[in-house]
């Protein structure tokens, strides 16, 4: 089993609609989840921290489900420029500080 | 957020010869550095984790003695792939977190070509 898995995509939607990805975890030890956001060719970027309470970024909404090892990031009324790949990252847990597993990406295309 | 800096951004070198890239700290200590690779259509995956002053800690098949990774200063990691193949054309980048801080800040990865 991956260390993080995300949905297969690749995912090909209008604007303004709503996608949503999700994501499993099976380190039980990780502390920190993130979503970062990869353009082609390019580093990746954090797009958000996931916390257990949920959290909202403007359109991008994301969750986490502990219990379940579970991930999800919801992002509203999508824009043209949200067209990328969408990685979910979880740390290694215990001190290793920064030390990132990357699902392996899911690729959104969003068209006019 | 704090700035990583790696160079080259892109290389292209012959079979057969050693490509040194660089991964620097502009503001903060990086007392850790991280490196990743990706290949076309795959996610990063971890090669090394690099603590200031001490030896790397390699991923699990990945070669040591191939790919040399120095972080002999706070600012400063390097990864140098020695004898390199077309097989290790690829995307490296570097990513790096300084004391106490639990974020880690991405360099803007280095494609390497090998003819």
């Amino acid at each position: 089993r991956k260390e993080v898995e995300q949905d297969p995509g690749p995912f090909n939607v209008p604007e303004g609609a709503t996608v949503a990805f999700n994501c499993t975890y099976s380190n039980s030890a990780s502390q920190s989840f993130f979503w970062y956001r990869q353009d082609c060719r390019k580093e990746p970027k954090l797009l958000m921290s996931v916390y257990s309470s949920g959290n909202e970024d403007g359109r991008f909404t994301a969750q986490l489900n502990r219990a379940s090892q579970y991930i999800s990031l919801l992002i509203r009324d999508s824009k043209l420029s949200d067209s990328a790949t969408y990685l979910c990252v979880v740390d290694a847990g215990g001190t290793s500080y920064g030390k990132l597993t990357f699902g392996q990406g899911t690729i959104l295309t969003v068209h006019p | 957020g704090a700035v990583v800096s790696q160079h080259p951004s892109w290389v292209i070198c012959k079979s057969g010869t050693s490509v040194k890239i660089e991964c620097r700290s502009l503001d903060f200590q990086a007392t850790t550095m991280f490196w990743y690779r990706q290949f076309p259509k795959q996610s990063l995956m971890l090669m090394a984790t690099s603590n200031e002053g001490s030896k790397a800690t390699y991923e699990q098949g990945v070669e040591k003695d191939k790919f040399l990774i120095n972080h002999a200063s706070l600012t400063l990691s390097t990864l140098t792939v020695t004898s390199a193949h077309p097989e290790d054309s690829s995307f490296y980048i570097c990513s790096a977190t300084g004391r106490g801080n639990t974020e880690a800040f991405f360099g803007q990865g280095t494609r390497l070509t090998v003819v």
